[in-house]
């Protein structure tokens, strides 16, 4: 059980175009998803933070126009990358965490982000 | 802000040697402890986590951390690792009842075992 799923695994997009990451939770409903960075050689960076229904939260430094979130349903987060540059190439992950079980939570599988 | 230090970033070791890797947290509170694993191509895996009580947690696959509070620190052990263990570990903390839940992540510890 507690499986996140990421969808697309790796994209490749050109300079100035959206795209759009998905982050689902498979076989429960996830209360709160989080939405983490990962450099090479560095750890995680979380961008932010969404409950379901709400705003997302962002973490300083992180641009809310940019990095888009939404979280419209239990099941479903997506971020999108609006206007991209090759600064944004990266690795996202996902995360998720259910009411049942406060403390931990599920990571996705992450999403290869490369801007050309 | 809570901040979270792991001091080795590549161990090299042979199957069936020990393994120590170290955590070392700052904040003044109450935290909750967190060890994941990343095989290669995978995704992150929880290890163990502490919450609270025994300040000896036991994981999956061998791997067990103590809580050493006067320390700050949370370190992962492992009596006798095998050539499976090749990964990246990283430490977490959240801060305890805070309500957000989020995760403050070390910079990682990349172990290989060499068979």
């Amino acid at each position: 059980g507690a499986v996140v799923s990421q969808h697309p695994s790796r994209v490749i997009c050109k300079s100035g175009t959206s795209v759009k990451i998905e982050c689902r939770s498979l076989d429960f409903q996830a209360t709160t998803m989080f939405w983490y960075r990962q450099f090479p050689k560095k750890s995680l960076m979380l961008m932010a933070t969404s409950n379901e229904g709400s705003k997302a939260t962002y973490e300083q430094g992180v641009e809310k126009d940019k990095f888009l979130i939404n979280h419209a349903s239990l099941t479903l987060s997506t971020l999108t990358v609006t206007s991209a540059h090759p600064e944004d190439s990266s690795f996202y992950i996902c995360s998720a965490r259910t009411s049942g079980r406060a403390d931990e939570q599920y990571f996705g599988p992450g999403t290869r982000l490369t801007v050309t | 802000a809570q901040s979270v230090s792991q001091h080795n970033h590549h161990v090299i070791l042979s199957e069936a040697a020990s393994l120590e890797l170290g955590c070392n947290y700052s904040y003044g509170g109450t935290v909750n402890l967190f060890w994941y694993v990343q095989y290669p191509g995978q995704h992150l895996q929880l290890l163990l986590k502490y919450f609270s009580g025994d300040p000896l947690v036991k994981g999956i696959k061998g791997f067990e951390a103590e809580f050493i509070k006067s320390k700050f620190s949370f370190n992962l052990r492992k009596p006798s690792v095998q050539w499976s263990d090749t990964a990246e570990y990283f430490c977490a903390v959240n801060v305890a009842g805070a309500g957000s839940y989020q995760l403050t992540f070390g910079k990682g510890t990349k172990l290989s075992v060499i068979p």
